[in-house]
């Protein structure tokens, strides 16, 4: 079982709705990213969070500690949201700063 | 502020070449962090490195593979002796990290697409 495991590994919505991505994981952490890769490769940090929730746009970011649980959501996707999008975290015992990243979310928005 | 550059962008070699891929972080980091992507698989750490020391290398493999972050200059991943299975992007991130953080954002290269022939 790897410690980091995102659902759905696909994701198929239309322009407009909201969208959910969620990331469990199974080691202790000090902060949990979600990363959004492109289709061309390139990879952006979206959030950095260790608690709560954190807002950006129309990205909204939680995380649950207690639950080991964090969402990423869309709101009013749009096609341009395409992309994948990587859950990863950082600063367990023996991990130290390094990002342990889920599988990733393939997420596409039809027009 | 330039972002974190990485070079070449693509690079093909034949099986038994060396590769050498170069990273320059941010200006101001002095935290650099390599992570590889195999062919339809997920990110994968290799190594940590601050300036002259290597802080982390339990994800490299055992041979071949090769890491500096030198005072001055880039920071140097080097496979030698490339396999087919080295085929991949490689990505390179920087982050400040300050001595009392445990952790912080990473900023990402745009990667390096290897090929071995």
């Amino acid at each position: 079982k790897n410690e980091v495991e995102q659902s759905p590994q696909n994701l198929t919505a239309q322009e407009g709705e909201f969208i959910t991505i969620n990331c469990s994981y199974s080691v202790g952490i000090s902060a949990l990213h979600w990363l959004q890769q492109h289709p061309g490769g390139g990879i952006v940090s979206l959030f950095m969070l260790s608690s709560g929730k954190k807002k950006h746009g129309r990205l909204i970011a939680t995380i649950n500690i207690q639950e080991k649980h964090s969402s990423l959501h869309i709101t009013a996707s749009h096609p341009r949201d395409s992309a994948v999008y990587i859950c990863a975290v950082s600063g367990g015992e023996t991990s130290g700063s390094r990002l342990t990243f889920g599988e990733g979310t393939q997420l596409t928005v039809n027009p | 502020n330039a972002g974190v550059m990485q070079n070449p962008r693509h690079l093909v070699r034949r099986r038994g070449q060396e590769a050498r891929l170069r990273c320059s972080p941010m200006k101001g980091h002095s935290h650099v962090y390599w992570y590889r992507q195999l062919p339809e698989e997920g990110l994968k750490f290799m190594v940590y490195l601050q300036k002259e020391n290597i802080i982390d290398e339990s994800g490299m493999p055992k041979e071949r593979f090769s890491a500096e972050f030198p005072k001055e200059g880039p920071s140097i991943l080097r496979i030698q002796q490339v396999v087919r299975g080295d085929s991949a992007a490689y990505f390179c991130a920087s982050s400040p990290l300050s001595q009392l953080a445990l952790t912080d954002t990473q900023y990402f290269g745009p990667g390096t697409r290897l090929t071995v022939l």
